[in-house]
């Protein structure tokens, strides 16, 4: 059974960087037709998408992200990490991190969620 | 504002069928699959359906997806008290590259 467990700061100075690691355990996250995702969720609000890793290091982020964000893959750990730079307090919120599982149809591969982490709340404070 | 749209609230009683629906684009829902995931007060999201109308094993069948077009809808049938939670639907988006998610719809069960 594939776990995803968060771990990092639960407090992050202004102007800082946030780093967050998600370790996996029950999979290698080497396999392939995986993605391993970011999603956040401030108090109250909805889901938002930070960005995705494959094992080989490719990687795709949110464009409002894009410039503030690094998503990394640690085969040796088994494990991802998000790091999120300049932060403020609208970067306050839970952090998941999840498994994108791909399925071969047609002529693409598509992605769903299919395995998150616990989440992690971060606030951003002085 | 999200790239999706979602309603914000619906609601219905005990063995009543809802929808829920999700509104985009053809460079989103237009053009891809979409997932719909459920999320209880305090907890993580859990996949519902994937790939417009699949349902993971353990959903109940009283839950099911569809697709046409540049829309998507969650219908649940026989509502329980359960099933009182909040929904998103999400999907890639070619021109942003990226995975966009509905604002989600807070199901209230009377």
């Amino acid at each position: 059974q594939v776990q995803l467990q968060e771990s990092g700061p639960g407090l992050v100075k202004p102007s800082q960087t946030l780093s967050l690691t998600c370790s996996v355990s029950g999979d290698s996250i080497s396999s392939d037709s995986y993605y391993w995702s970011w999603i956040r969720q401030p108090a109250g609000k909805g889901l938002e998408w930070i960005g995705r890793a494959y094992s080989s290091g490719s990687t795709n982020y949110n464009s409002s992200l894009k410039s503030r964000v690094t998503i990394s893959v640690d085969r040796s750990k088994n494990q991802f990490s998000l790091k999120l730079s300049s932060v403020t307090a609208a970067d306050t919120a839970v952090y998941y991190c999840a498994r994108d599982r791909g399925q071969w149809l047609g002529n693409y591969y598509y992605y769903y969620k299919d395995v998150w982490g616990k989440g992690t709340t971060v606030t951003v404070s002085s | 504002q999200s790239v999706l749209t979602q309603p914000p609230s619906a609601s219905g009683t005990p063995g009543q069928r809802v929808t829920i629906s999700c509104s985009g684009s053809s460079s989103n829902i237009g053009s891809n699959i979409v997932n719909w995931y459920q999320q209880f007060p305090g907890t993580a999201p859990k996949l519902l359906i994937f790939i417009n109308n699949q349902r993971p094993s353990g959903v109940p069948d009283r839950f099911s997806g569809s697709r046409s077009g540049a829309s998507a809808s969650l219908a649940i049938s026989g509502l329980q008290s359960e099933d009182e939670a909040d929904y998103y639907c999400a999907s890639w988006d070619d021109s942003l590259n990226g995975v966009v998610f509905g604002g989600g719809t807070k199901l209230t069960v009377l």
